[in-house]
């Protein structure tokens, strides 16, 4: 099955600060998507994002489908940032995602 | 957000009993799921529905049942709960086409003791 690879596991930064979480893909992929999950364990949608660029105040993602794989931005960090982002990708015919392992975001003040 | 509502949110069960996990979507989304989340293990899908009565396996089956009897509603059961089956178990739905964003509710947290 398709495999997805986040990096980093793992990522400390000051508040303000800027940040590039990548999500490699070993497949041609029709859906990607990239989510946040809380301290609180609540997991939100950021962007479905199979192909392009798109934007959403501080965060903005872009995915590179012929060369696998997507860039999730995050700018000014703050705070309320930090968690654990998630991408998931489908692939064409597939009614399911697959998830990556997760990058973990923490933001200290 | 997406209005998924999981029920019960907190749950402690005995190995061996019935378990029934309960999903609740108020936005008429075709594709509902059932995911469960362990560390070092992420995000596995368990089972998913296309629509009413139709439901497929997902990676992580064995143990499990779903039930979609109204569009609204997507029922997970662990037939005989084990220790293994403890997790945090999450639902999820999307709208009528697979390029829609995929919307979770806020989890069901299981203990089997």
């Amino acid at each position: 099955g398709i495999q997805v690879e986040q990096s980093p596991p793992d990522l400390i930064l000051q508040e303000g600060a800027n940040s590039t979480l990548r999500c490699n893909f070993s497949d041609s992929v029709n859906n990607l998507q990239w989510f946040h999950q809380n301290p609180w364990g609540q997991l939100i949608n950021l962007f479905y994002i199979p192909s392009g660029t798109k934007q959403n105040g501080r965060l903005s993602a872009t995915t590179v489908a012929t060369e696998r794989y997507s860039l999730l931005y995050i700018s000014s960090s703050q705070t309320t940032d930090s968690g654990v982002y998630f991408c998931a990708v489908g692939i064409q015919g597939a009614q399911k995602l697959v998830f990556g392992q997760g990058t973990r975001l923490t933001i200290n003040p | 957000d997406a209005g998924i509502t999981q029920s019960p949110r907190h749950k402690v069960t005995e190995t061996g009993t019935p378990v029934t996990l309960r999903c609740h979507q108020t936005e008429n989304h075709r594709y509902m799921y059932w995911y469960r989340q362990d560390p070092g293990h992420g995000l596995r899908l368990i089972h998913y529905s296309y629509g009413v009565k139709d439901t497929d396996k997902g990676e992580v089956s064995d143990g499990y049942s779903v039930s979609r009897s109204k569009t609204e509603d997507f029922l997970l059961t662990l037939e005989s709960a084990t220790s293994s089956q403890t997790s945090v178990y999450f639902c999820a739905s999307q709208g009528q086409g697979l390029g829609s964003p995929l919307h979770f509710g806020n989890g069901t947290r299981l203990t089997v003791t």
